[in-house]
């Protein structure tokens, strides 16, 4: 069964750390991959997509990196701040044929203290 | 450009009832997804509308169905409501084929 795992559950670093989120897959064929966050209650924000052909992507002080081999994606958090807590969430797409369909990994809830 | 809208947001329904979820996807996106949040099992896909075809379905029971509309709303209809069926319901929309997602706020339902 294809998988996304994201380890640890749960992290607490004080204001000002960068923060390094993990996102293992267990399919090389993966297509392509999206970072998201989630408030409490929430919907979801799109933060960064990777394709398959891609290493990585950034937008300001976010940084996601797509290694295909290993079966990883790693996603930075630059000088956290206190409105950065939030869960956070990788998708894939493990397949072409799976188009649309994303499987997420269970989160990481993250908790930046002032 | 507005973003996925969904309505309600919230519902209270009761064991055995039928409920219908509505999603309004970001204008321009043909496609159109539904996802079951709970915490036990996280998210979960239901099944992807596209251009008023089903193109992709989850794992989920037949009393989990959906349809697309001509403008790509879309609606999610869950029949003879379970306690388990108590979640928070997620709409993603996008423009094209393994295009980034966008998710509306979703419609967090309670079974009694």
């Amino acid at each position: 069964k294809q998988e996304v795992t994201q380890i640890p559950a749960a992290l607490s670093v004080p204001e000002g750390e960068n923060l390094v989120l993990n996102c293992s897959f267990t399919d090389s064929a993966i297509y392509n991959l999206q970072w998201f966050r989630q408030d409490p209650g929430k919907g979801l924000t799109s933060l960064l997509l990777i394709q398959s052909s891609q290493r990585e992507q950034t937008s300001g002080r976010l940084n996601a990196s797509l290694d295909k081999s290993s079966g990883r994606s790693t996603l930075y958090i630059a000088a956290s701040q206190p409105g950065d807590s939030a869960t956070y969430l990788c998708a894939a797409a493990l397949s072409e044929a799976a188009g649309n369909k994303l499987t997420f990994g269970g989160g990481t809830r993250v908790l930046v203290k002032p | 450009k507005a973003g996925v809208t969904q309505t309600p947001r919230y519902l209270i329904k009761t064991r055995g009832q039928q409920v219908t979820l509505s999603c309004s996807p970001i204008s321009g996106h043909r496609s159109v997804s539904w996802y079951q949040q709970t915490p036990g099992q996280g998210l979960q896909f239901l099944f992807e509308y596209f251009s008023e075809t089903q193109r992709n379905k989850g794992n989920f029971p037949g009393r989990f169905s959906g349809r697309q509309f001509s403008n790509s709303r879309s609606e999610m209809n869950v029949s003879t409501l379970e306690l388990g069926d108590s979640a928070l319901y997620l709409c993603a929309s996008s423009s094209g084929y393994q295009n980034e997602q966008f998710f509306g706020p979703g419609t967090r339902l309670t079974v009694l």
